[in-house]
C-alpha cells in the first residue's frame, strides 16, 4: 500500500515558468512533510519541509503548500531554472518520538527546458 | 567534508554471494537508515536504527541484515544475493529534531547477476 503517492513520473517546464509538483498521502498520522531533490549518481538532498500546523512554507524560489483535508501537498518552483532539473521526492513522517523514519513517494523527474 | 560516506560505490555480485555495504556518518546523529531505490518504486526503507545498539525492520527487510556497530557506523549485509536485490542503496542519518532532517550518502549501485 503506497502511503505517499506522486502520480506524475515526469514533468517538463520552460525555463522561467512555474513548476508544480504534486504529492498525495493516505496516512492521517503523518504530521510533517518534506521534499527532497536528487541529481543522478548523488544521494537525495533536503529541499524544504512543512509541518501540519501550517498550510504554506516558503524558502526563496521554493514554496510548499499543504491541504490537510485533501491529504495533498505541492511544491512550487518560481522561476524554474535549468539547475532545477532533477528527480523530486515527496516524503512524510510523524513526530512521535522514536519514530523518525520517513515514507517516500516514487519521485517526479523534472526537466527544465532552456 | 562532514556527511555520510558509503562504500563501495559500485558492486557486481553473482547470485548466492554475500557482501556488506558500509556506511559511516560524522555528524553525531543518533538515527541511521538504509533505503533502496528502484525504478517506479521510489525510496523504500529496509532497516533503521534509532540509536546505537538498536535496529528495526522497515518496509522491505527480507534478505538483509544490519549491524549498528557504534554511533557512527551502520552496515547492511546481503547473506545470499538474489537478482531481485539489484538496486541502488542509500544510507542516511538524521537528527531527532527537526524531524526528517536526513543526510544521505551518495549511494551504492549493486547488480546481482
Amino acid at each position: 500500500d503506497q502511503q505517499v503517492k506522486q502520480n506524475s513520473p515526469s514533468l517538463s517546464v520552460q525555463e522561467g515558468r512555474i513548476s508544480i509538483l504534486n504529492c498525495d498521502y493516505t496516512n492521517s498520522m503523518f504530521d510533517y512533510f518534506l521534499w527532497y531533490k536528487k541529481y543522478p549518481a548523488e544521494g537525495p538532498t533536503f529541499l524544504i519541509s512543512i509541518s501540519s500546523i501550517k498550510d504554506k512554507n516558503e524558502d526563496g524560489r521554493f514554496t510548499v503548500f499543504l491541504n490537510k483535508s485533501a491529504k495533498h501537498l505541492s511544491l512550487h518552483i518560481v522561476p524554474s531554472q535549468p539547475g532545477d532539473s532533477a528527480v523530486y521526492f515527496c516524503a512524510a513522517g510523524t513526530t512521535n518520538f522514536g519514530n523518525e523514519k520517513l515514507t517516500f513517494g516514487t519521485g517526479t523527474r523534472l526537466t527544465i527546458i532552456p | 567534508n562532514a556527511g555520510v560516506t558509503q562504500t563501495p560505490k559500485f558492486q557486481v555480485l553473482k547470485t548466492g554471494q554475500s557482501m556488506t555495504l558500509q556506511c559511516a556518518q560524522d555528524m553525531n546523529h543518533n538515527s541511521m537508515y538504509w533505503y533502496r531505490q528502484d525504478p517506479g518504486m521510489g525510496l523504500r526503507l529496509i532497516y533503521y536504527s534509532a540509536s546505537e545498539g538498536t535496529t528495526d525492520k522497515g518496509e522491505v527487510p527480507n534478505g538483509y541484515n544490519v549491524s549498528r556497530l557504534n554511533k557512527r557506523e551502520f552496515s547492511l549485509r546481503l547473506e545470499s544475493a538474489a537478482p531481485s536485490q539489484t538496486s541502488v542503496y542509500f544510507c542516511a542519518s538524521s537528527v531527532d529534531a527537526p524531524p526528517g532532517s536526513y543526510t544521505f550518502g551518495s549511494g551504492t549501485r549493486l547488480t546481482v547477476v
